[in-house]
């Protein structure tokens, strides 16, 4: 059973605009991961954020996680057409297995 | 530095048929773990290893079987290829934190058709 769950589905917007995402799961967790597929090719890591840190940037890329909600979100700034792309949230929850949410498709529309 | 490598990237089998899907790491990862991903439903994991000699099984691992030789190494073998085994397949690999895991390195994925 898939421990995270993405929301939105799907996202389209337009370039140069933010986007957003959340993901939700169930259990506790010893970090969370952001993970970006583009069409057809393997999952590239883009952050992770341990389960005692709230906020982490790397360049364009903010998550926040928020343990009493269990829940975490990505938030793309100036988005650019290469940014279109699956991403997918995945939980590592003590049990040495890492659990993928079904995850968001952007769309960023020139 | 190669990363994480996956042969072959395309295989049609027909039903009943058996093979096996290579994965190798070059970066001396302790963890190594095998995925499908099928539409909408995001990965799934098979089997995963976290070190030599110890492999487990994941979320759906009937129908396929692994083994754990070398720290590079980390073979799926389908053992009788049936339809539902459609798939994508990706291999990853992770190295030990504090607590937990790191970020996984993907494989560029095997795509399989059982016909």
């Amino acid at each position: 059973s898939q421990q995270g769950e993405e929301d939105p589905q799907a996202l389209s917007i337009q370039e140069g605009e933010n986007a957003t995402m959340n993901c939700s799961y169930k259990t506790s967790i010893n970090n969370l991961q952001w993970y970006r597929q583009n069409s057809g090719r393997g999952l590239v890591h883009l952050i992770l954020i341990r389960s005692n840190e709230r906020e982490k940037h790397s360049g364009r890329l903010r998550v926040t996680l928020d343990t009493s909600k269990k829940s975490s979100s990505l938030l793309i700034t100036a988005s650019r057409a290469a940014d279109t792309a699956s991403y997918f949230c995945a939980t590592d929850a003590s049990d040495y297995k890492l659990s993928f949410g079904a995850g968001t498709t952007v769309t960023v529309r020139a | 530095n190669a990363g994480v490598t996956q042969t072959p990237k395309f295989q049609v089998l027909k039903t009943g048929q058996s093979m096996t899907l290579q994965c190798a790491q070059d970066m001396n990862h302790e963890y190594m773990s095998w995925y499908r991903q099928d539409p909408g439903m995001g990965l799934r994991l098979i089997h995963y290893s976290v070190g030599a000699g110890i492999t487990d099984q994941g979320e759906v691992p009937n129908g396929y079987n692994v083994s754990r030789s070398t720290t590079e190494d980390f073979p799926l073998r389908l053992l009788s290829a049936a339809p539902s085994q459609t798939s994508v397949y990706f291999c990853a690999s992770s190295y030990r934190l504090e607590t937990g895991f790191g970020g996984y390195t993907f494989g560029s994925g095997t795509r399989l058709t059982v016909v």
